[in-house]
């Protein structure tokens, strides 16, 4: 079945130094998601990524979509302490409705 | 946006017991989705609500350990039957508003010993 695979697992970052992570899809994704979940919160919409190549800014976040549209990356300039939590992509499940999960990279930041 | 309020937020449960999770919608929207979210781990779908049908469950989820209903366009249940320890998870509710962000309730963090 459909699977969406993240790496790493877990980052743990001195703020002020940037993180990245990783996000690849067994198959072409009609487009792509990003999470952010806080420690005992629930998972926040970030952005949605549609064309081939595409790449959008959110302040200290970049993020892109591959020209395949199989995978992904989220790279954080300059961490900060407020970037701690659980990043998770998601691309569409094979209905078209539901997300697909990948496992996540969790980013720890010391000050 | 859609705002979702899901309840209780969290319990504590006997083994062989069952516990309904509530979901309501501050508006309508044709499917909900429940997912499991295991200590440290992703979220996995566990089935798709569907007013006025059966839920769709995904492989490894059955009707009877996880019935859910969906009366109506804003509300839907799901219950977690004959409960054991490896059912101690979050369980999250989740709908997409007419656009494809996926809005989640709070969770219910589920403890059962």
């Amino acid at each position: 079945g459909q699977q969406v695979m993240q790496i790493p697992q877990y980052q743990h970052v001195q703020e002020g130094e940037d993180f990245t992570t990783y996000c690849n899809s067994s198959t072409t994704l009609s487009n792509i998601q990003w999470y952010k979940q806080r420690p005992g919160g629930h998972p926040v919409f970030l952005i949605q990524l549609v064309k081939s190549g595409e790449v959008k800014k959110q302040k200290r976040l970049t993020f892109q979509f591959g020209e395949a549209k199989k995978n992904s990356s989220l790279h954080i300039t300059a961490t900060q302490t407020t970037d701690v939590g659980t990043y998770f992509c998601a691309g569409p499940g094979q209905a078209g409705t539901a997300l697909i999960f990948g496992k996540g990279t969790t980013l720890s930041v010391s000050s | 946006s859609a705002v979702i309020s899901q309840k209780p937020s969290r319990d504590i449960c006997q083994r062989g017991t069952s516990l309904t999770i509530q979901c309501q919608v501050d508006s309508q929207v044709t499917m909900m989705f429940w997912y499991r979210q295991q200590p440290g781990q992703s979220l996995t779908l566990i089935a798709t609500a569907n007013q006025g049908s059966e839920a769709t469950y995904e492989s490894g989820f059955v009707i009877d350990k996880f019935p859910i209903s969906r009366p109506n366009l804003t509300f839907s249940t799901l219950t977690v039957s004959n409960m054991s320890p490896e059912d101690s998870s979050i369980y999250l509710c989740s709908v997409n508003h007419g656009t494809v962000e996926a809005f989640f309730g709070q969770g219910t963090r589920l403890t059962v010993v």
